[in-house]
């Protein structure tokens, strides 16, 4: 089975943190997305990478940053956390250009 | 990007059928694809459908497409109280996938 991993169900942090949101994928995907889940607003794709150090923005980049070191592991960064950045985060990947996503079990981050 | 629209919430009483409706507005996507999403947990596929074809059943299960009317629905037969559920449409073009804003359906005992 296809294994997603976010390190962290729930994360709390303070206004002006700097925040690392990792995601970890089992099945040698080329792609991996990470989105926002809002209320009412569904899922908003903040970034994805289609191979190692590749990097596309989505409709949501701004705040956020990514990594992609290794195949296996896609890293979302907060530069400096705010409060309107309080959301569920979700972390996909998938194989090839029209396949299934895979998602990870999601991070719910409040940032006070 | 790609506009995906689901109603937000529906409502069903167990035993009755749900029927989950999504619209979109670009044709060209090759894969639609239902997700559930239960409470505290990431998405999971349900079923998907190519492009080209109408309708696929899955058990309990039936996914139609409208091309036409760029309309797809996801009907679950003697829905159960495990399935309550935040159901997202999705398409899936050049390697992105679309999402809709989820549809949380509530089955009452």
């Amino acid at each position: 089975d296809v294994k997603v991993t976010q390190s962290s169900r729930y994360l709390v942090k303070r206004t002006g943190e700097k925040v690392f949101l990792e995601c970890v994928q089992d099945m040698d995907h080329e792609n991996m997305f990470w989105y926002r889940q809002d209320p009412g607003l569904g899922l908003r794709l903040i970034y994805f990478s289609y191979d190692v150090k590749m990097k596309e923005k989505g409709d949501i980049p701004e705040g956020y940053s990514v990594s992609r070191e290794k195949k296996e592991r896609f890293s979302l960064i907060l530069e400096s956390a705010s409060t309107n950045q309080t959301s569920m985060y979700l972390c996909a990947s998938a194989w090839g250009m029209a396949a299934e996503a895979f998602f990870g079990q999601g991070t719910r981050l409040t940032v006070v | 990007g790609e506009d995906v629209e689901q109603s937000l919430f529906l409502s069903v009483r167990e035993g009755d059928s749900s029927v989950i409706n999504c619209t979109y507005t670009d044709s060209s996507s090759t894969y639609l694809y239902w997700y559930k999403q239960e409470p505290g947990a990431g998405l999971q596929l349900l079923t998907y459908i190519f492009s080209n074809m109408d309708m696929k059943q899955d058990q309990r299960l039936t996914v139609l497409l409208n091309k036409k009317d760029k309309h797809l629905s996801l009907r679950i037969a003697d829905t159960q109280t495990g399935d309550s559920a935040i159901y997202f449409c999705a398409l899936s073009r050049w390697g992105q996938f679309y999402f809709g804003t989820g549809t949380s359906l509530t089955v009452i005992p």
